[in-house]
Parts: C-alpha cells; structure tokens; sequence
C-alpha cells in the first residue's frame, strides 16, 4: 500500500504571510493532485501534476512535483483568509487504466485576518 | 451542468442497520468513486465503477457494496453498521476514470452510528 504523507497536519498564520506545505511518500506516484476542501464540502480539484520537476502556478499558489515523483510542495504567496481549508494530496498509483487515488491526511489551514 | 449530488446529506442509524448512500455523477461522467472520510484515517479509497462494473477496490470488508446503474447512478450500501463506519462518505466522478480525467467531488453523506 503506497502512503503519502502531509506536513504539517495543522496551520495556522496571519494574512499576508508565506507558507508552504509538503506531501512526501517513498513511492513513485505516475501523477499527484492537490486539493482543497472547505467544512461541509466536497475536495476540489486545484492542480495536477504529472512530470518529476514539474512546477505549476494558480494565483498565489505554487505546486512542485519532486524529480523522482515521490514528493510535492503548495506554497501559498500573501495568504488570505480565502484560503482557509483543509489541503489534501493525492497520488494515482502507477500502472494500469484504473483509477485509485491514495490520498494524505491533509493539512488545516487556517487564515486569520 | 450540474455537479455530483449525493444524497441524503445526513444519516443518523443504530448499529447493525444497514444504509444504502446514492450518487448522481455529471452527465457524461461514466466512472463513479466512492471514498470514505474519518479524521483519523482520512480519505481511504472503497471502490470504483466504470459502465456497471467494479474496476477496483480498496481494503474495506465485504459489509461494504456497491453498485452501478446503467445511466451511472452508483449507490453504495453497508450491512451491519458498527461504530467505527461513522464517517464522511464522499462520491467522485470523472469522465473516463483514467489519469488525465479530473475527478470531480460531490459534497458527501454524513453518517453517524449510534
């Protein structure tokens, strides 16, 4: 069974600071996702990447995908309180045409105006 | 276009009830995941349809079932409720299931077990 691993579990800064979480795993992911999910909802799809070194860009926020494939970084520019939520990761397994996300635990963050 | 719906939103039921949870996906989406979420554990992977057919399973026991229908309607279902099943049961479609398919979430049942 592949893990992932979210750090830190919880969050909690002022508007306007930099912050940056982490999704580490020994295996190999063939993709990874971030997502965000806020009390009473469903996770919601923010990135996905697919390539080891990838680093993709929303707004404010960065995602990187470690070379080997095994790990990922969110980094939050000028948080606000907007982006309060909970951020999961999520690795497809690699091989086959199924579709299986493992997911971590996530990390709360919590913004605070 | 409509999203996920999931019904109900809530469910309260005594150990050893059963309970069946239903998920409408998007028009068009033809594989349906469903997924359990507890604070301890997370987001733990129960199973996943595609056109009617079972395509995978995660490590959950056998009180756990599921089922699609032809118009992509999945329903899950759970025999002999324990304690421990109280969680957030999330349902996900996609269009095809595969990796360059996004999924998309619905906003889950919650269901306590008393």
């Amino acid at each position: 069974t592949q893990l992932l691993e979210q750090s830190p579990q919880f969050l909690s800064i002022q508007e306007g600071e930099n912050l940056t979480v982490y999704c580490n795993s020994s295996s190999v992911f063939s993709s990874l996702q971030w997502y965000r999910q806020e009390p009473g909802e469903g996770p919601v799809l923010l990135v996905t990447v697919v390539t080891g070194g990838e680093v993709k860009k929303l707004k404010r926020l960065t995602f990187q995908f470690g070379d080997a494939r095994k790990d990922s970084s969110l980094h939050i520019t000028a948080a606000q309180p907007g982006d309060t939520g909970l951020y999961l990761c999520a690795g497809e397994e690699s091989g086959g045409s199924n579709y299986k996300l493992t997911f971590g635990k996530g990390t709360l963050l919590t913004v605070n105006p | 276009k409509a999203g996920v719906t999931q019904t109900p939103r809530y469910l309260i039921k005594t150990r050893g009830q059963q309970v069946t949870l239903s998920c409408s996906p998007i028009s068009g989406h033809r594989s349906v995941s469903w997924y359990q979420q507890t604070p301890g554990q997370g987001l733990q992977f129960l199973f996943e349809y595609f056109s009617e057919t079972q395509r995978n399973k995660g490590n959950f026991p056998g009180r756990f079932s599921g089922r699609q229908f032809s118009n992509s309607r999945s329903e899950m279902n759970v025999s002999t409720l324990e304690l421990g099943d109280s969680a957030l049961y999330l349902c996900a479609s996609s269009f095809s299931g595969t990796g360059g398919s996004p999924l998309h979430f619905g906003n889950g049942t919650r269901l306590t077990v008393t």
